[in-house]
């Protein structure tokens, strides 16, 4: 079975500048969290939808985090414009309903200069 | 309040030697579930155990073992015989009902051959 697929891996841009990744997760999961990584410490949930519907946002800064998952499968993940702060590794797991232990993708390390 | 503590920043041992990771957690909640994580250097975190606070028994898989204990507030993971892929960060993770995951700081193992 495929795991929870994450791209682009790394990503460098400056800061002011937008950027999206994208995470596809386990076949069959309804359930898919963007977690946030500083480095040094642990993942704090972003947002997490269950199908293409929105459970938990309360931490995404919306002024300039967006987070979309329209067919209920995959997702992306937006930050428009970018701050030296986001700087972090983005990661992606997902769950099925029936058993929530979530599943995690590689992440994708993002370096704003 | 929810609140889960790793005093262990660092910890480095000779290969073949056994450790003891340590995870005590604060939570009001009579019904939650604990989690270790292990991080590679890959960036992937990959799922080790899940426990629910009822199930007090200790598990043992391979050279893996967790002791949980509610008067203490307590999920330790031992790793028997340790070798240098045991090098990671681990994560100790709670998570109460239905809301997600919160995860400690982490201990960064370091295996020396």
């Amino acid at each position: 079975e495929a795991g929870v697929a994450q791209s682009p891996r790394y990503k460098i841009i400056e800061k002011r500048q937008s950027v999206a990744f994208w995470c596809n997760p386990i076949s069959g999961h309804a359930t898919l969290y963007w977690y946030q990584q500083i480095l040094g410490q642990g993942p704090k949930l972003l947002i997490q939808f269950q199908n293409n519907g929105v459970v938990d946002d309360s931490q995404l800064p919306k002024d300039r985090f967006s987070a979309e998952r329209l067919k209920g499968v995959d997702s992306t993940l937006k930050i428009q414009p970018a701050k030296l702060e986001d700087s972090a590794v983005y990661l992606c797991a997902s769950s099925s309903l029936v058993r929530d232990t979530q599943y995690f993708g590689p992440g994708t390390r993002l370096t704003v200069l | 309040a929810q609140k889960v503590t790793q005093a262990q920043t660092e910890i480095s041992v000779v290969e073949k030697e056994d450790v003891t990771l340590d995870c005590v957690y604060e939570t009001r909640d009579t019904t939650y579930y604990l989690f270790w994580y292990k991080q590679p250097p890959s960036g992937e975190l990959v799922f080790l155990i899940r426990r629910n606070s009822f199930d007090e028994q200790n598990e043992i898989s391979g050279r893996y073992s967790w002791n949980f204990q509610k008067s203490t507030s307590s999920f330790n993971f031992t790793i028997t015989a340790s070798q240098v892929v045991d090098s990671a960060v681990y994560f100790c993770a709670l998570k109460r009902g239905a809301n997600n995951l919160f995860f400690g700081t982490g201990t960064r193992l370091t295996v020396i051959p």
